[in-house]
């Protein structure tokens, strides 16, 4: 089975830290996506890379970057927290289907 | 932006009841998948229909995808307390094989 980890599951920052949230898969997938989830909006695709080192925007890409320096491993950053980034993160890895991770509940204060 | 939006976006039913779940799409897709999320948890793939199928079953789903009218159904047959979750259908377009677009979800209860 295709496994998907995020590495916090819940996660309490301050505003104005730089939030480091890591996603490792173990299917040598090329395919990997962050997604934030927030209540009425559905899953928004913030960034997703299609092989090592490469990456692109999604739908809402503002306030976040990616690194993507081994294939497993595909991280989200927060350059500045802010509030308004308080969210439910979700990772993915391949592409039909996808295969999540359980998620890491990020709340800024 | 959001391209499947689903219908209703809450349900409650009882155990061994079907829920029938529903979802509209914009653009053009190569196909359509279903998913689903427990309270708290990621998303689990269900079931992926194809652009050029009409039906598809597996185990007590079954999904239909009708393009001319763009759009889904799933069906949950003989419903138990343990389906209780969030279901959303994605879309995977045309023009842009990368992403998965994702609707709103529909929340089912099933009451035991």
């Amino acid at each position: 089975d295709v496994k998907v980890t995020q590495s916090s599951r819940y996660l309490v920052k301050r505003t104005g830290e730089k939030v480091f949230l890591e996603c490792v898969q173990d299917m040598d997938h090329e395919n990997m996506f962050w997604y934030r989830q927030d209540p009425g909006l559905g899953l928004r695709l913030i960034y997703f890379s299609y092989d090592v080192k490469m990456k692109e925007k999604g739908d809402i890409p503002e306030g976040y970057s990616v690194s993507r320096e081994k294939k497993e491993r595909f991280s989200l950053i927060l350059e500045s927290a802010s509030t308004n980034q308080t969210s439910m993160y979700l990772c993915a890895s391949s592409q039909r289907p996808q295969h999540f991770g359980d998620g890491t509940r990020l709340s800024i204060l | 932006s959001q391209q499947g939006e689903e219908d209703p976006q809450a349900l409650s039913i009882q155990e061994g009841e079907n829920a029938t779940m529903n979802c509209s799409y914009k653009t053009s897709i190569n196909n359509l998948q279903w998913y689903r999320q427990n309270s708290g948890r990621g998303l689990v793939h269900l079931i992926l229909i194809r652009s050029n199928e009409r039906e598809k079953h597996s185990g007590r789903l079954r999904v239909t995808l009708d393009t001319s009218k763009k759009s889904s159904s799933l069906l949950i047959t003989a419903s138990r307390a343990a389906d209780t979750a969030s279901y959303f259908c994605a879309t995977d377009e045309v023009d842009s094989s990368y992403k998965l677009i994702f609707g709103s979800g529909t929340r089912l209860l099933v009451r035991p």
